[in-house]
């Protein structure tokens, strides 16, 4: 079985600083990768996802996330946040070949002025 | 405008009447699922199905029933609401059931409040 751990439940910054989500997850098989983003009173939204290939992946809005294998985790960053990131954050997986969704527990992130 | 929708959004409801949250997508998905959403648990996987009349159990299935007569529609059926069913529900479909993972698609939510 899988499992998510993200290490924040909740994340203030500044407006324009960078910010790190933290996620690390549990598998004993192989998985694909997640981030979504749930801004207020909405669904869920992809902003990237690890397959394959490059450990690095870039999504929307300014997003990006590293695949360490080795250290068994996804993080999030993004290199200067604005208003409008204010949301909260799941990462989640997947064992390869399934559609199932694991999800983490979620980080608010908060953006201050 | 490919979507998911659910209704109702929003439901207040007494302990023990049924009600049902309709999903509906006009993508032509194959993989449909049900979550539950609850602070600092994030989402839990509670039904899914593979196609029409291929239902399965997700992690947490109790006090839940769902039915896929239909490739589109994919309702979740609690026949006898409890207060700890009062949750934030989502549901969400993908284009493949199996091979690589294809990128599910969520719906806006569905908050049910159980007295």
């Amino acid at each position: 079985a899988q499992s998510v751990t993200q290490l924040d439940s909740q994340v203030p910054v500044f407006e324009e600083a960078p910010v790190e989500l933290r996620c690390n997850y549990s598998s004993s098989v192989s998985v694909y990768l997640f981030w979504y983003v749930q801004y207020p009173n909405q669904g869920l939204q992809l902003l990237l996802k690890y397959l394959s290939g490059s450990t690095l992946v870039k999504g929307i809005n300014g997003f990006e996330a590293e695949f360490n294998k080795s250290q068994t985790s996804f993080h999030l960053r993004k290199p200067s946040v604005h208003i409008s990131d204010t949301a909260e954050y799941f990462c989640a997986v997947s064992r390869q070949g399934a559609q199932k969704l694991v999800f983490g527990q979620g980080t608010r992130l908060t953006i201050n002025p | 405008e490919a979507q998911v929708t659910q209704n109702p959004r929003y439901l207040i409801t007494v302990t023990g009447k049924k009600l049902t949250v309709t999903c509906s997508q006009n993508m032509n998905h194959e993989y449909m699922s049900w979550y539950r959403q609850d602070p600092g648990l994030g989402l839990r996987q509670i039904y899914y199905s593979m196609n029409v009349e291929v239902t399965d159990k997700g992690d947490v299935p109790e006090g839940y029933k769902v039915s896929r007569k239909e490739k589109r529609n994919f309702p979740l059926i609690l026949e006898s609401p409890s207060p700890n069913q009062t949750s934030l529900y989502f549901c969400a479909s993908s284009r493949s059931a199996s091979g690589d993972q294809e990128t599910q698609y969520f719906g806006p939510g569905t908050r049910l409040l159980v007295l």
